[in-house]
């Protein structure tokens, strides 16, 4: 257990309204990211984070932004939702092992 | 652009059967992680392979990375219906060691 918890586990939001999910984790790990999961496409990273303030994109960035104000939380937002972003979002955290990543429960989004 | 093709998509098997889910690249990676996740929660983590031709045994489950370091097999012997759920393979490269992943094998093992 790598200590992730995310929130909500569950929201259903109205196209066009701003959506922000939390990663928060206990252990101070460095590196945290963003991933969506979809039939068809597996797991796509969004952003990832390497320290306080320090974010960059990933393959599926367009349409999201995220904000790292201290270690232990990792904020997405979606500014204005689409139908499109309906999807699972998993936070993970990068262990000791660099190339390790340890995920989060999953938060299922849906846009109607 | 680093991609890992995953097959088979599916499988469907009977308890007992034997089976290979195989994970392909034209890439090479620093190293392979195989996950299993089941519905509603996150991957988990069974192995990590890094050097090339390395063969890892986790009771019933045996990984294999290819002497290029482009490849990895899982194969599981005597299923059970406990191994159902779905099976990724990551591949970690690039600058800052980001995990590329297939697009899954999902396993159901019939009692």
């Amino acid at each position: 257990d790598a200590g992730i918890t995310q929130s909500p586990r569950h929201k259903v939001t109205e196209t066009g309204t701003p959506v922000t999910l939390r990663c928060h984790q206990t252990e101070n790990h460095r590196y945290m990211y963003w991933y969506r999961q979809d039939p068809g496409h597996g797991l796509r990273l969004i952003h990832y984070s390497y320290g306080v303030k320090d974010t960059d994109k990933g393959e599926v960035s367009d349409g999201y932004s995220v904000s790292r104000s201290k270690t232990e939380d990792f904020l997405l937002t979606l500014e204005s939702a689409t139908s499109s972003q309906t999807s699972v979002y998993f936070c993970a955290i990068r262990g000791q092992d660099q190339f390790i990543q340890y995920f989060g429960p999953g938060t299922r989004l849906t846009v109607t | 652009t680093q991609l890992l093709e995953q097959s088979p998509q599916f499988l469907s098997i009977q308890e007992g059967e034997n089976l290979t889910v195989y994970c392909n690249s034209s890439s090479v990676f620093s190293s392979l992680q195989w996950y299993r996740q089941e519905p509603g929660e996150g991957p988990v983590l069974l192995v990590t392979v890094v050097t090339g031709g390395e063969v890892k045994k986790l009771k019933r489950l045996t990984f294999q990375f290819g002497d290029a370091r482009k490849d990895s097999s899982l194969h599981i012997t005597a299923a059970q219906p406990g191994d159902t759920g779905l099976y990724l393979c990551a591949g970690a490269g690039g600058s800052q060691g980001n995990l590329i992943f297939g697009k899954g094998t999902k396993l159901s093992v019939k009692p």
